[in-house]
């Protein structure tokens, strides 16, 4: 399973827009970049998933480079609900997902 | 309908018994997965389910785990002679045929005893 790097943690405030970083140097052709968010007591969800360039849905935009070895979640103007944990993975279509840690975002008033 | 739905919530047992965890998928999807989750950790993935079939058993830690899924719908996951270190939050997730969104459900908080 091709493994990604985030950051443990990231502070924001409210209003602000967040933006976090995924590495993922041994990406391979077949695999989609996934972001979940999941909130305490609850499981993870879905946020959005892109291959290549730039996605945008109602709630975040993923931005990933040409080379594919990172991306980058973009959370506009988030708000304390956003606070949550949030994971990068990869998905090679097998359906074998590796989530990792995540990134604790903490946003505050 | 109802999202993904697992039974029972909370389970604490003594350490040897066996316990089965139920995970009962949004109707028509035809994927299942298992994970477990320790405290501050992301999900760990355990195994999955392509209707009846296990596609992929690889996460699971030892012969003491084990899955099934005999009708398509609704999986136990199994864990026999159960240990300490067994105690997590186990996860069931689903997804259908279309889309590659997993839904996840609430989890069983499993404490041995």
């Amino acid at each position: 399973l091709a493994k990604t790097t985030q950051p443990i943690s990231m502070d924001s405030y409210e209003g602000q827009e967040v933006n976090i970083t995924c590495s993922h140097n041994n990406i391979a052709t077949n695999d989609y970049i996934t972001w979940y968010q999941q909130f305490p007591s609850q499981g993870p969800r879905f946020i959005i998933q892109g291959y290549k360039t730039k996605v945008t849905n109602e709630v975040a935009s993923l931005f990933i480079p040409a080379d594919r070895k990172s991306s980058t979640l973009s959370l506009p103007r988030v708000s304390l609900s956003d606070t949550a944990v949030y994971y990068c993975l990869l998905d090679d279509n097998f359906n074998k997902f590796y989530f990792g840690s995540g990134t604790k975002l903490n946003v505050k008033p | 309908g109802a999202g993904v739905s697992q039974s029972p919530r909370y389970k604490v047992t003594k350490r040897g018994q066996d316990v089965a965890l139920r995970c009962d998928p949004i109707s028509g999807h035809v994927s299942l997965y298992w994970y477990r989750q320790a405290l501050g950790q992301g999900p760990e993935f355990l195994t999955y389910f392509n209707y009846e079939a296990q596609q992929d058993k690889s996460g699971l830690p030892n012969d003491r785990f084990s899955a099934e899924r005999p009708e398509g719908s609704i999986s136990t996951l199994t864990i026999q002679r159960t240990e300490q270190r067994d105690s997590a939050m186990y996860r069931c997730a689903s997804s259908s045929e279309t889309t590659y969104e997993q839904y996840f459900g609430p989890g069983t908080r499993l404490t041995v005893t």
